[in-house]
């Protein structure tokens, strides 16, 4: 049972608008959350998280909101750029420095010039 | 440069074959982990370890095997027993910041069966 899921496999927006990723969990334990930018043929690199004390995480043109009520969190960027056409993992983990991340199945963003 | 290194970014496996994917860091980081990623889909984790000398098993680990003798080195074998190794493998590092476990990953290795 897939414990964080990425509903969208992919997701398309013209250039200098908002892209809008989203995630949703079902394990009440985790309480880290993560985004993580790939592309093809590359490893996932680092991009923006978020703890449960926190309702939204801001980086640039990256911003993270989390919703504990509904196990639901989002990557906001703006204004999107073409570069920034990838695709994004979220992941989860419960507190403590040994626990493991669970990802989601990733969203394909595509932001046409 | 800091940073985890994966070989080959290639690799082919013949029917029967054991092969070895490597993959080294010089981050000094403790934790060390392996992912497979199928096409469309997540990460799947296959085994990691959080000390040298120690490792345990992920979600996929049957037909793998690890070894962890170095702290900067944490290779993987796909073995025989795996009957479906076609995928792109990631090898990440992790460094613990303020109790949490933040993954850097390496460049990948595609495994192809011939």
């Amino acid at each position: 049972d897939q414990q964080v899921k990425q509903n969208s496999p992919s997701l398309s927006v013209q250039e200098g608008r908002i892209s809008i990723l989203n995630c949703d969990y079902t394990n009440s334990m985790f309480d880290y959350f993560l985004w993580y930018k790939k592309y093809p043929a590359e490893g996932p690199t680092f991009l923006i998280s978020i703890s449960s004390i926190k309702d939204k995480n801001e980086d640039g043109r990256f911003t993270v909101f989390l919703n504990k009520s509904a196990k639901h969190l989002s990557l906001h960027i703006v204004p999107s750029q073409p570069g920034d056409s990838a695709v994004y993992f979220c992941a989860a983990s419960g507190s403590g420095a040994g626990n493991m991340l669970t990802f989601g199945g990733g969203t394909r963003l595509m932001v046409k010039p | 440069d800091g940073g985890i290194t994966q070989s080959p970014k290639y690799l082919f496996r013949k029917e029967g074959q054991n092969v070895t994917l490597s993959c080294e860091q010089n981050l000094n980081h403790d934790a060390m982990y392996w992912y497979r990623q199928d096409p469309g889909q997540g990460l799947r984790l296959i085994y990691y370890s959080q000390i040298v000398n120690d490792f345990q098993k992920g979600d996929i680990a049957e037909g793998y095997s690890v070894s962890r003798e170095k702290k900067e080195s944490f290779p993987l074998t796909v073995t025989s027993a795996q009957k479906n190794p076609t995928a792109f493998y990631l090898c990440a590092s992790s460094i613990s910041w303020q109790g949490r476990n933040i993954q850097y990953f390496g460049a990948g290795t595609r495994l192809s069966v011939l």
